[in-house]
């Protein structure tokens, strides 16, 4: 099974700031990888696939780079709304697994 | 609009049996291949299945193979998973998810429904 390291686990940023979060797979996955946000209570959403492809209506702010094994979610410029738990996830081959989560908090 | 709605959840002792069901509207269900992810409450997430668009490609995550069987009904867009020899550590949230096409070079999960909890507890 391939696994995904996500890092770091939790961060503490302020509104504005600039925040990247690394997704590290065990072994080459190409570009086969997507991020999705969460919130409390809520499903998760997808805000980018195949690396580096946005979403459709997700802000600009947010992107993704990374082939291989090592993957990077950018938001430029923090919004309050952006407060949440982040997930990357490979969608190489099964099992179909994820990062074990950023979780991302006001300072 | 598109959506997928789960139901089936609910409380059941270790040992017993569940089936979910997530219903689909708004797309060629058909067409689509979907996934269901669980998570536990205050943890991450984790992919227990998927089933291609025609139900002729099935995986399952290590955790349930053998124990929960996916299927689906195109002609009722309907998605279910037969959850047997249910132990406390299924507890979770389900989830259904859309999970790409089969022309597709890549599948991500770009629908979601809104969860259905499973608790096994005596």
């Amino acid at each position: 099974d391939i696994q995904m390291t996500q890092s770091p686990s939790s961060l503490s940023a302020s509104v504005g700031d600039r925040v990247t979060i690394t997704c590290r797979a065990s072994q080459s996955i190409s570009r086969y990888l997507n991020w999705y946000q969460q919130k409390p209570g809520k499903a998760p959403k997808l805000l980018i696939y195949a690396a580096s492809s946005l979403q459709s209506g997700v802000p600009s702010r947010f992107s993704g780079s990374g082939s291989g094994t090592d993957f990077t979610l950018t938001i430029s410029s923090l919004e309050p709304e952006d407060f949440a738990s982040y997930y990357c996830q490979q969608s190489d081959s099964t099992p179909r697994t994820f990062g074990q989560g950023t979780k991302l908090e006001i300072k | 609009q598109v959506q997928l709605v789960e139901s089936g959840g609910g409380l059941v002792k270790p040992g017993g049996s569940l089936r979910l069901s997530c219903a689909a509207s708004g797309f060629i269900f058909g067409d689509y291949y979907m996934s269901w992810i669980r998570q536990v409450p205050g943890k991450g997430l984790e992919w227990v299945s998927y089933i291609s668009s025609t139900g002729s490609t099935i995986y399952y995550a290590d955790s349930v193979k053998g124990r929960f069987t996916i299927s689906r009904d195109n002609a009722k867009n309907s998605l279910y998973l037969q959850m047997n020899s249910l132990r406390a550590e299924d507890t979770a949230v389900y989830y259904c998810a859309r999970d790409g096409q089969a022309a597709s070079d890549y599948f991500y999960m770009d629908v979601w429904g809104k969860g259905t909890t499973v608790t096994v507890a005596s």
